[in-house]
């Protein structure tokens, strides 16, 4: 595997589930980030890691709960969520932090629908 | 507040060249990147200003006016792959607080 990998691709699940997305970097990156993107918004910033820290937290509701265990990995973990939570979910890399002109390196994005 | 506007959209012919802009508002600004987004696919990075002035990569350019919070993005000798959403983004406050625009969709025509 290459550059920034994201599973599943696709999910679908009900305003009760409980659900995890993850993503992988295979780049040797310090930073990881967390996208939302919704049809006709901006792309969002929700989380931001640096060194398996977390550096920005972007008023996201606790809905939406990150994790990451090693610089390699992130996760979203997803509970109770809500139809308008229903988005692609993006995850992105990049060597160090952004300042300076940080190339991200994104994934594919999960393609999330809230029933 | 931080705001930042580009045009939803543009149409230009093949061959020819396009200038897509982007301003924004803000204090703390800290840097400007510029990305590209095919339908379906995820964005990918273009360039990114911190100084006033054009920098060129090929047939992409990018430009910053701090003092008037303004940045484009110029594509010269256009392909009909480069019909993508452009998104404009800037960095703020510390060192990872990006922004971004709604994107401007250019479309390419024979």
């Amino acid at each position: 595997e290459t550059g920034v990998t994201q599973t599943p691709r696709h999910l679908v699940m009900g305003m009760t589930n409980k659900k995890s997305l993850k993503c992988e970097q295979h780049l040797g990156h310090n930073a990881m980030y967390w996208y939302k993107q919704s049809a006709k918004k901006p792309l969002e910033l929700m989380f931001v890691y640096s060194l398996e820290e977390r550096v920005e937290n972007n008023s996201v509701p606790s809905r939406f709960s990150p994790e990451c265990p090693n610089s390699s990995h992130l996760f979203l973990h997803l509970h109770t969520l809500q139809p308008e939570d229903s988005a692609l979910y993006l995850c992105a890399s990049s060597q160090d932090e952004l300042a300076g002109g940080g190339e991200q390196f994104f994934g594919p994005g999960t393609r999330l629908t809230v029933l | 507040g931080q705001n930042i506007d580009q045009p939803t959209e543009m149409t230009a012919t093949e061959g020819a060249i396009v200038q897509i802009n982007c301003t924004y508002q803000t204090s703390g600004f800290n840097g400007l990147f510029w990305y590209q987004q095919h339908a379906g696919e995820a964005p990918t990075f273009l360039s990114y200003n911190v100084l006033d002035g054009l920098e060129e990569k090929g047939r992409f350019s990018s430009f910053l006016s701090r003092s008037k919070g303004y940045s484009y993005l110029l594509l010269k000798e256009l392909q009909m792959k480069d019909s993508a959403s452009y998104l404009c983004a800037f960095l703020y406050s510390s060192a990872s607080k990006i922004i971004f625009g709604s994107g401007t969709r250019l479309s390419i025509r024979p």
